[in-house]
C-alpha cells in the first residue's frame, strides 16, 4: 500500500536531549514537509523541501532540523534547542507545489518531554 | 494566501446532509479551495479540492459561489464517523507557497445518532 509512515507513534524524551522523528513515503513524492500542533490549534509548518538534498525553513524552524538525503526520507530532529517540544508533529508529502495537488499527512508522532 | 472564515462548530443528525460553510472573501484567480478533516489524534485527511468548478468525489461535493469569496463542503449522508474538525485552506497554486497548508481553527462537526 502506498503512503507516508512516521514512526515511533509516541516518544517521551528528557529535557537537554534530541531526538529524531521519523518519516518515510513510497509515493513517490518530490516534496514532504513537517508540522507541529499544539491541543485545540491549527498545525504550523517547521521544515518544507522540494526536491532531494534541498530543504528550506518554514515559519518555526528554531530548534529543529532536517534531511533529505533520499527522495522517500525526511527525518526532523527536534534538538535541545527548542524550548517547547511537547506537541503532535505532522509529516506530509506532496507530488507537486502548485494548486491542484493532494497533500498527504502520515499517522503524526506525539512527542512529550519529561 | 487568503484567509478563511469557518463556524467554530456545527451540528448533524447522523443519515442527514452536513453543509459546512467557509468565506474566503479575499481569495485572487489562482488560488484552489482545499478541505481536509482531522480526527481526533490523527494526521488530516484530504477531502477535496477545487479552483472554480463545483467538484464532487466519493467523500464529498465542493460548492464555490460563482464570485468565488465563499463556498461550502457537503457530506451528503453524514456518519458518526464524520465527526472531525474541518479546515477549509486556500492555496495558491505555485508562486511562494511551496504548498504550505495554512490551517486556521476550523469547524468542529459533531453527528449525534
Amino acid at each position: 500500500d502506498g503512503g507516508i509512515t512516521q514512526s515511533p507513534k509516541y516518544l517521551f524524551r528528557k529535557e537537554g536531549q534530541n531526538v529524531t522523528l521519523s518519516c518515510e513515503q513510497n509515493l513517490n513524492h518530490d516534496a514532504m514537509y513537517w508540522y507541529r500542533q499544539d491541543p485545540g490549534q491549527g498545525l504550523r509548518l517547521i521544515y518544507y523541501s522540494q526536491i532531494v538534498n534541498d530543504f528550506q525553513k518554514g515559519d518555526i524552524a528554531e530548534g529543529y532540523s532536517v534531511s533529505r538525503e533520499k527522495k522517500e526520507s525526511f527525518p526532523l530532529t527536534v534538538t535541545s534547542a527548542q524550548k517547547n517540544p511537547t506537541a503532535f508533529y505532522l509529516c506530509a508529502s506532496t507530488l507537486g507545489t502548485g494548486g491542484g495537488y493532494e497533500q498527504f499527512f502520515g499517522p503524526g508522532t506525539r512527542l512529550t518531554v519529561l | 494566501d487568503a484567509k478563511t472564515t469557518q463556524p467554530p462548530s456545527m451540528d448533524c443528525a447522523e443519515g442527514r446532509a452536513a453543509n459546512l460553510p467557509c468565506n474566503h472573501s479575499t481569495i485572487s484567480g489562482n488560488e484552489y479551495v482545499y478541505w481536509y478533516r482531522q480526527i481526533h489524534s490523527q494526521g488530516p485527511q484530504y477531502i477535496i479540492h477545487g479552483l472554480k468548478n463545483n467538484e464532487t468525489n466519493e467523500m464529498a461535493s465542493l460548492i464555490i459561489t460563482e464570485d468565488r469569496k465563499s463556498s461550502t463542503l457537503i457530506l451528503p449522508h453524514a456518519t458518526l464517523r464524520d465527526t472531525a474538525v474541518y479546515y477549509c485552506i486556500v492555496l495558491r497554486a505555485g508562486g511562494t507557497s511551496y504548498g504550505k497548508l495554512t490551517f486556521g481553527q476550523g469547524t468542529i462537526l459533531t453527528v449525534h445518532p
